[in-house]
């Protein structure tokens, strides 16, 4: 079946633009994570959604990042005022239930580059 | 806060070498401990897991021993091959207050050579 899917696969964009990632998780799944890969700073978290609990914000980095879920399903991480330390893959992750027994499931990543 | 310190390489092996790839942690409690990699190319993917205490996790020919006196989750293969090049991340999953997300170890880039 379909796995995870993250457009756009690659985005350049000038300092100061506003960006928009999206991931489109399993469908059936009701947990989805974003994680930031990044040279420095290897994988990490950055915001948490199960069902329609409220989300785990904890990992973002600025109050320049948000994100949200629509519908239990589709999720979407923007990042305004983009800075070139925000350069970085952006994973997107869904499991079925968030149990943390539940295998989480990466979708390939948007590359982001700021000019 | 939960951590992950593994080897971070690179490390290039010959075909058949013997690897093993280092990862403790540190974590309140006793979380599930997991293997990912990521192939050239391609997306994460989940290569092995243990979710208690003793549990051997394996796939592919990899395995790896979830040691609580220790506090570690070493990644073994006998006999590496070609095609097992790839970055190699440990991690566990932290979970509290109804939230959950993987803490990751840095990766370790490994090279398998003809």
């Amino acid at each position: 079946g379909a796995g995870v899917s993250q457009s756009p696969s690659n985005k350049v964009t000038e300092k100061g633009k506003d960006v928009e990632l999206r991931c489109d998780p399993i469908s059936g799944h009701t947990a989805l994570y974003w994680y930031r890969q990044s040279l420095g700073q290897g994988l990490e978290f950055l915001i948490y959604f199960q069902g329609n609990s409220a989300p785990d914000k904890s990992g973002l980095p600025s109050d320049r990042f948000s994100a949200e879920r629509t519908g239990g399903s589709v999720s979407t991480l923007t990042i305004q005022r983009t800075q070139q330390e925000d350069s970085a893959v952006y994973l997107c992750a869904s499991s079925l239930a968030g149990t943390g027994l539940s295998e989480q499931y990466f979708g390939p990543g948007t590359r982001l580059t700021v000019t | 806060g939960d951590s992950v310190t593994q080897m971070e390489g690179p490390v290039t092996l010959s075909e058949e070498a013997f690897l093993t790839i280092n990862c403790t942690y540190t974590a309140t409690g006793y979380p599930s401990l997991f293997w990912y990699v990521q192939y050239p190319g391609e997306g994460l993917q989940l290569l092995l897991k243990a979710t208690k205490a003793d549990d051997k996790g394996s796939n592919k020919g990899f395995e790896a021993t979830y040691r609580k006196e220790t506090t570690s989750f070493h990644l073994e293969k006998g006999s590496v091959q070609v095609s097992d090049s790839a970055v190699y991340f440990c991690a566990l999953i932290h979970t509290q207050g109804g939230s959950e997300k993987l803490v990751f170890g840095k990766g370790m880039k490994l090279t398998v050579n003809p």
